[in-house]
């Protein structure tokens, strides 16, 4: 398995505003995905975060929306933009090993 | 396109009953099916993987089967106990992509004391 850590692991954001959520695993992985879990629903892949290279966005959400950073192998970062009332979901980071796929704590970011 | 169903929705049990929760899929090519508890607030906690190869696999009180042709998996939890209180999600994967999950929307599950 792998340990993962996600920063913040909750905020509360003015509408308008952008934040950037962190994502750290404590060994290199090739796949690293981002779910977004909106209030009582079930979990929506947005894109799958590729080392050295754009992030592959699943339908629905856009680079300008979701910009995705996955500078090595350890690490990505998930920004989400001009935030708005509806982008207030848990958002979760997940890697893939062994063909099983593993979770962070996620980010519960609530826009006013 | 492939949508995964989780009956029943919720579940209220007395501790120490043993209990079963449904899982089926519409589009049986999957790769693998996963079953992940959550706690309120939190992430996502892997409890059992199921290859489309197997039929099932078990850990500790639980055991998930998996009929591929019918498109059904089930949890079974043995004995339950309060701290088996959260929420109970299933996920399959496409052969195309083994880590691209999609994801039921859940069983609310309480043990009372």
């Amino acid at each position: 398995s792998a340990v993962i850590s996600q920063k913040p692991s909750r905020d509360i954001c003015q509408r308008g505003t952008s934040l950037t959520i962190q994502c750290q695993v404590d060994s290199q992985v090739t796949m690293m995905f981002w779910y977004r879990q909106q209030p009582g629903q079930s979990l929506t892949l947005i894109a799958t975060a590729n080392q050295g290279s754009e992030a592959t966005y699943e339908s629905g959400f856009v680079i300008d929306k979701f910009p995705i950073s996955r500078p090595n192998l350890t690490f990505s970062t998930l920004t989400v933009s001009n935030m708005s009332p509806e982008d207030s979901s848990i958002y979760l980071c997940s890697v893939g090993l062994g063909g099983e796929l593993f979770f962070g704590e996620g980010s519960r970011l609530t826009v006013l | 396109k492939q949508e995964v169903t989780q009956i029943p929705a919720a579940l209220s049990v007395p501790e120490g009953e043993n209990l079963v929760l449904n899982c089926s899929f519409t589009d049986s090519a999957i790769y693998n099916l996963q079953w992940f508890r959550q706690d309120p607030g939190k992430g996502l906690t892997s409890l059992l993987l199921i290859q489309s190869s197997q039929r099932e696999q078990t850990s500790g009180r639980l055991n998930a089967s998996l009929d591929k042709s019918s498109g059904r998996s089930t949890l079974y939890i043995a004995a339950s106990q309060p701290g088996d209180s959260a929420t109970y999600l299933c996920a399959v994967s496409s052969m195309d992509s083994s880590y691209k999950l999609i994801f039921g929307s859940g069983t609310r599950l309480l043990v009372r004391p």
